[in-house]
């Protein structure tokens, strides 16, 4: 069974501060996506990751995929209060798309 | 463009009672679909997908079902809803694996 873990669960950051949300997973996949949910909301889409080595940035967000540590990094870089969210990512198993714990981040001033 | 509709946005119904919650998606075709149900502060369940019109995987045992009577339509029933029923329910589709998928705005079902 596909088991996907991200770390932290939970992530409280000063605005303009780094850091970087981890994404493990259990099968050999070499698609991982990432998206974001505000409260209340449905998910959107942030990134597609579709091969080892693949990365992405957008804005402050940037992720990459490391298919043999099984392996998915985002990083944040000097955070600001709209990236406020809780962020999952997602691995796809044979047309299964399995989904981490979610990381909720608060950004604060 | 595509386009993923999932109605109702809320939903509030005794407990016993039946359920039917309707996903169409436009513009696309032979896509793979999903229902996710998410519990307060709690991460996404995976409770059935579909790669073609009458194909429903489920994964978790439950008393939901699910039905894909045509290609671009997924439903999710119940004939009687428990409590622990409660949550927000997603739909999404997906074009198997090499893009991402996209979900509807979802479904806060309170079971009372």
């Amino acid at each position: 069974e596909l088991k996907v873990e991200q770390n932290p669960l939970f992530l409280s950051m000063q605005e303009g501060k780094n850091y970087t949300i981890y994404c493990n997973y259990s099968t050999t996949s070499d698609r991982l996506y990432w998206y974001r949910q505000d409260p209340g909301k449905s998910l959107e889409s942030l990134f597609v990751l579709l091969s080892n080595g693949a990365v992405k940035q957008e804005g402050r967000l940037m992720a990459s995929l490391d298919t043999k540590a099984r392996l998915s990094t985002l990083h944040i870089t000097a955070a600001v209060h709209d990236l406020s969210a809780t962020y999952f990512c997602a691995v796809d198993d044979t047309d299964k798309l399995i989904f981490g714990t979610g990381t909720r981040l608060q950004v604060f001033p | 463009s595509q386009t993923i509709h999932q109605w109702p946005a809320t939903l509030v119904q005794p407990v016993g009672s039946p359920l039917s919650l309707e996903c169409t998606v436009e513009g696309t075709s032979n896509p793979n679909l999903y229902w996710y149900r998410q519990a307060a502060g709690r991460g996404l369940q995976l409770l059935f997908y579909s790669v073609g019109i009458g194909q429903i995987s489920s994964e978790v045992p439950q008393n939901l079902s699910a039905s894909r009577p045509q290609d671009r339509q997924f439903i999710l029933s119940s004939k009687k809803l428990l409590l622990s029923d409660s949550g927000f329910y997603l739909c999404a589709w997906s074009l198997g694996g090499f893009t991402e998928a996209f979900f509807g705005q979802g479904t806060r079902l309170t079971v009372v």
